[in-house]
């Protein structure tokens, strides 16, 4: 099994404020890495997909760049809103593991008005 | 409108009986998945199917069986050999399995096990 870490656990910001977290991963093996968006009472969603080093996606005003080399990847937050606060997971897909995603635990985004 | 279905949205049974989650879409999808989520953690994958009448065994298979006789349909029964099911299972499914493709997750099923 893939070991996959996000950090912080959870974050809890002030509406307006700028945020990022941390999706860590073995660099070994690495074919592609998903973000997913999970509101409260709904069903995951998908944000990116991302495959090249280096990469970088951009949704409004949330963006997500990925070093594959040292085996990373980032979610910026630029402005929070209320309606950004949910639970963000990485999902990374190692090239030997027939395309099945391992997540990781989560970052927990409150963004208090 | 397409999407996934899963019901019941909560499900209680008593401790020794085998149950089974239902999960329905209508996307054409190939590929279906099977995700288990306890408190604190991510999804942890139980099944995996990619093709009518083929399915794969996950990382926490153990005491979980599944079908997929149909390429719109995936059920999940949670068998008494399960040690803990009490749990949140998420069905998903994607347009193939590949490393590129987005999963499409459905609501949900909260099982207890009392």
């Amino acid at each position: 099994i893939l070991n996959v870490e996000q950090s912080p656990q959870s974050l809890h910001v002030q509406e307006g404020d700028s945020t990022n977290f941390t999706c860590s991963f073995p660099s070994s093996n690495f074919y592609a890495l998903h973000w997913y968006r999970w509101e409260t009472a709904k069903s995951p969603e998908a944000l990116f997909v991302m495959t090249l080093n280096g990469d970088e996606k951009k949704k409004g005003r949330i963006s997500a760049t990925l070093n594959t080399k040292e085996g990373y990847s980032y979610l910026y937050i630029k402005g929070s809103q209320p309606e950004d606060s949910a639970t963000y997971l990485c999902a990374p897909v190692e090239n030997t593991n027939a395309g099945k995603s391992t997540f990781g635990d989560g970052t927990t985004l409150t963004v208090k008005p | 409108d397409g999407g996934i279905t899963q019901s019941p949205k909560y499900l209680f049974r008593k401790e020794g009986q085998n149950v089974t989650l239902s999960c329905e879409q209508n996307l054409n999808h190939d590929a279906m998945y099977w995700y288990r989520q306890d408190p604190g953690q991510g999804l942890r994958l139980i099944y995996y199917s990619q093709i009518v009448n083929d399915f794969q065994k996950g990382d926490i298979a153990e005491g979980y069986s599944v079908s997929r006789e149909k390429k719109e349909s995936f059920p999940l029964t949670v068998t008494s050999a399960q040690k803990n099911p009490t749990a949140f299972y998420l069905c998903a499914s994607s347009i193939e399995q590949t490393a590129n493709n987005e999963q499409f997750f459905g609501p949900g099923t909260r099982l207890t096990v009392l």
